[in-house]
């Protein structure tokens, strides 16, 4: 079965350069979810879309974007990236309009700041 | 605001044994949903087991099985029989419908030979 597809998988940037993330959800997946988790650290949450809309906004930096487009996928703008954004980047999907609760998860994007 | 509790920042278990790991919640919603997820060293989140909060009913997913305990707002995983393969980090998470999922801080597993 399909998974969550998130690119690019490992990401190295210097401080103060931009970075984009993508997120594939699982086919007719209606939302996506994004999160952060540092080393060591629970996942965090940063935003979410249903049906190309934004859902529910958690501690999401100023710095950071997202959107959803209209073949579901998302992508995750960070832009005068800092050490400390050095993480675990997560996606997830699920299905809300049938009732689906459960999220599935991508492998992740880990993105290192030097 | 709904927060996740996971006491047991580190738990062991003996191959074969049985291991609980205990989680607690707070919320002042009725309807909700919580989730076990675990994370092995590949980091890749893997969901366990769910349970929604109007089911009197404890989930089970073979050998993994959880106490739900409602007016006490706690929600433990049992493994039964465990594995060297159950090692990982797990997570409770905490959701009310159709918002993002709140995470415990984790229990890590060490499965000993």
């Amino acid at each position: 079965a399909a998974g969550v597809i998130q690119s690019p998988r490992h990401l190295i940037k210097e401080k103060r350069e931009t970075a984009t993330l993508k997120c594939y959800p699982i086919p007719r997946h209606d939302t996506v979810y994004w999160y952060q988790q540092g080393p060591g650290q629970d996942p965090q949450f940063l935003i979410s879309f249903y049906e190309k809309m934004q859902s529910d906004k958690g501690s999401i930096p100023d710095r950071f974007s997202a959107q959803q487009f209209s073949d579901y996928h998302s992508e995750l703008n960070m832009s005068s990236l800092e050490l400390g954004d050095s993480a675990l980047y997560f996606c997830a999907s699920s299905f809300l309009s049938i009732g689906n609760t459960e999220a599935f998860f991508g492998q992740g994007t880990r993105l290192t700041v030097v | 605001a709904q927060t996740v509790t996971q006491s047991q920042p580190e738990m062991s278990v003996q191959e074969a044994e049985t291991v609980t790991l205990s989680c607690t919640y707070d919320t002042s919603e009725s309807d909700y949903y919580l989730f076990w997820y675990k994370q092995p060293p590949s980091r890749q989140m893997i969901l366990v087991i769910r349970q929604e909060a109007y089911k009197q009913q404890n989930a089970t997913e073979n050998r993994f099985s959880v106490n739900f305990q409602k007016a006490a707002k706690s929600f433990s995983l049992k493994i039964s029989d465990s594995q060297l393969g159950d090692a990982a980090m797990y997570f409770c998470a905490y959701r009310f419908t159709g918002n993002q999922f709140y995470f415990g801080t984790g229990t890590s597993l060490t499965v000993i030979p």
